[in-house]
């Protein structure tokens, strides 16, 4: 299995809504990454987790919370979320923190939109 | 903040052109450099990762080399076909080695 998966692929939600969006890879990666990305932008780094700690968080708001129960899944809980968080979030991994042998895995995406 | 820029924006050629594009990096303290390809609806896709000065890297048609001096890579397509058509991503480990920054990529068309 060479891939990372991601789920739900779209999603919308209200602000007052609690929702997960789900990544899963079953390749043996020790890090994992949560970016976000908006039109005609970059991804942005959001969190990464390497061996299921968190090892950055890159000052996003609380209102985003990730998690990683185990080595092979990483969630990321969204909780009153505003209009402008509407994004395309990727979930990447690699076999370990440092890239300077391999790139990331990246799964295809949720399309997330708030209203 | 890393500074990583890729040029041009977005290109347009004929099935069977040539084409390369540029992506800068900050050229001190050089640790790596990655390239990815991102078709849309799926998943960005790695195509190389450099490291060295000199480097050139290749898969299939495509081809990459790495200036690490003067703090730039090319990458290059020969006789682009439709299935090329993407936005190519280049991105540079931040100054932890644990995660990337992205450049804005450069997003190409070929038409048939």
């Amino acid at each position: 299995d060479t891939e990372v998966t991601q789920t739900p692929k779209h999603l919308v939600m209200g602000m007052t809504n609690k929702k997960s969006l789900k990544c899963e890879q079953h390749m043996g990666h020790r890090a994992m990454y949560w970016y976000k990305q908006k039109a005609k932008k970059p991804p942005e780094l959001m969190f990464v987790y390497s061996y299921e700690k968190l090892s950055i968080n890159e000052s996003v708001p609380s209102r985003f919370s990730p998690e990683c129960p185990n080595s092979s899944l990483l969630n990321l809980h969204l909780h009153a979320l505003q209009p402008e968080d509407s994004a395309l979030y990727l979930c990447a991994s690699s076999p370990e923190a440092g890239l300077r042998n391999y790139g990331y895995t990246f799964g295809s995406g949720t399309r997330l939109t708030v209203v | 903040i890393l500074n990583v820029e890729q040029s041009p924006q977005s290109l347009h050629v004929q099935e069977g052109d040539s084409t390369n594009f540029t992506c800068s990096f900050p050229s001190s303290n050089f640790y790596a450099l990655h390239w990815y390809r991102w078709e849309t609806a799926k998943s960005p896709e790695a195509l190389f990762v450099m490291t060295l000065n000199g480097d050139e890297k290749k898969k299939g048609r495509i081809s990459a080399t790495l200036n690490t001096k003067e703090g730039y890579s090319y990458l290059y397509i020969k006789g682009s076909q439709p299935e090329d058509s993407a936005t190519y991503l280049c991105a540079f480990p931040n100054s932890g080695y644990s995660t990337l920054t992205f450049g804005k990529g450069t997003m190409l068309l070929v038409s048939p």
